[in-house]
């Protein structure tokens, strides 16, 4: 399966944009960018997915390289509720079971200054 | 609309005893994954059902885990024997449809300890 690189770690201001990157070089031509975060003692939470696309929604916007191996997610303007620890993530679809796979790596913590 | 849920939230056990936990999807939702997540990781698949099939399940250490999902809805992870390693959250995700690019919607978790 396709792996996904991400900095350990990043910060920033409050009201200010957030750019997380993520490398994904090994990417299939079928595979999504998912995104998502994870609050302190919660489950994981959906963000944002798109294909080759640049995607929006209310939480925040997708940026995917025209090559697709990298992606950008960017939060554009930082809250203190957005400190999370935000996973990029590979959707792969097996094609014999009719069903997709997620597989996590170790995310970026997202730490916001107030 | 409910959200996923987990029980019980948080158990301690001694090593070698046994432990149950319990998910119920989101209503109609056809798929079911269980992770585990060890403290300072990423979450890790340990089983995934469509509808009460088996999709994957190779990450399953199938000597002491098993999971079955009754009528494709609810569905229990148990762990017998336990180990100091089994120590982490599990945590139980769900999406719509069999087919398709499908968010997950997954519970708090269940935190266990072992001793």
């Amino acid at each position: 399966d396709a792996k996904t690189t991400q900095p350990n770690s990043m910060e920033s201001n409050e009201e200010e944009p957030v750019h997380l990157p993520c490398n994904h070089s090994t990417i299939s031509g079928t595979d999504y960018i998912h995104w998502y975060r994870q609050l302190p003692s919660q489950g994981p939470e959906y963000v944002i997915h798109g294909l080759t696309s640049n995607v929006n929604n209310r939480m925040a916007s997708l940026a995917i390289a025209e090559d697709r191996k990298s992606s950008t997610l960017i939060l554009h303007r930082a809250t203190l509720r957005d400190a999370a620890v935000y996973y990029c993530i590979l959707r792969h679809w097996r094609f014999i079971q009719g069903a997709q796979k997620l597989v996590f790596g170790q995310g970026t913590r997202l730490t916001i200054n107030p | 609309e409910a959200g996923v849920a987990q029980s019980p939230r948080y158990k301690i056990i001694e090593k070698r005893q046994s432990v149950a936990f319990w998910c119920n999807p989101i209503s109609g939702h056809a798929t079911l994954y269980w992770y585990q997540q060890i403290l300072g990781q990423g979450p890790k698949l340990l089983i995934q059902f469509q509808n009460n099939g088996v999709v994957d399940d190779s990450q399953l250490p199938k000597d002491r885990f098993s999971a079955e999902r009754l009528k494709g809805v609810d569905s229990t992870l148990k762990i017998q024997p336990a180990k100091l390693e089994d120590s982490a959250v599990y945590l139980c995700a769900s999406s719509p449809r069999p087919h398709g690019d499908e968010k997950l919607f997954f519970g708090s978790g269940t935190q266990l300890s072992v001793l």
